[in-house]
């Protein structure tokens, strides 16, 4: 059974860098077939994709983000990060990590983390 | 704005059934056949409702199905009950953003 798990700080100051980690246990991120991805929900509303990586670490993101989102691998301790850089309030968010699903019909998020509470504020 | 556009709530009365919508363009939904449907309860992660081509994760009653004319997609719930009551979202992929996207998310009401 795939299991992801978000980790990192709660809380950024204004300006720095939001930092996520995401541990995935129950699947290789060497074996591919996935990709692996990062989704916002901010309080009270929708969902956002940020980006995804491959097992290969190409990477996609959301052009309304691409300025300021880094998503990266270690394969060595099954983990995937995110980087945020200068954050303000607007990213004040629920931050999943979940596993991309790629098939003919296009890609989907099949498994997810159960999510990490951040907020932006000094 | 969400560039998938759904109804904010949504209500029925337990054994009857409800449609949700997710309303797209050209660009999204018009063109690509994947658009999937996600279950949240409060204070949880989305789950995975129904995949692009109709089918349904392990577990997931089919009381449940969707369907997709023109630009835009529908979930169907039949036989409401009251532990349907959470919110759903649309997702899909559009060209023109080059970005997957989702719908603003309906909340299912069981009355």
């Amino acid at each position: 059974q795939v299991q992801l798990q978000e980790s990192g700080p709660g809380l950024v100051k204004p300006s720095q860098t939001l930092s996520l980690t995401c541990t995935v246990s129950g699947d290789s991120l060497r074996s591919g077939g996935y990709y692996w991805t990062w989704i916002r929900q901010h309080p009270g509303k929708g969902l956002e994709w940020m980006g995804h990586i491959s097992y290969s670490t190409a990477t996609y993101y959301n052009p309304s983000l691409r300025s300021r989102v880094a998503i990266s691998l270690d394969k060595s301790k099954n983990q995937f990060s995110l980087r945020l850089t200068s954050s303000t309030a607007a990213d004040t968010a629920t931050y999943y990590c979940a596993r991309v699903s790629v098939g003919s019909f296009g890609s989907h998020f099949d498994r997810w983390g159960q999510g990490m509470v951040v907020t932006v504020s000094s | 704005q969400s560039v998938l556009t759904q109804p904010p709530s949504v209500s029925g009365v337990p054994g009857q059934g409800v449609t949700i919508s997710c309303t797209g363009s050209s660009s999204n939904i018009g063109t690509y056949n994947g658009v999937y449907w996600y279950q949240q309860f409060p204070g949880t992660a989305p789950k995975l409702l129904l995949s692009g081509n109709n089918n349904r994760p392990s577990g997931v009653p089919d009381r449940f199905s969707a369907s997709k004319s023109d630009t835009s997609a529908y979930l169907a719930i039949t036989g409401l009950q009251a532990e349907d009551e959470a919110d759903y979202y649309c997702q899909s992929y559009d060209s023109s953003l080059s970005a997957i996207i989702f719908g603003g998310g309906t909340k299912l009401t069981v009355l």
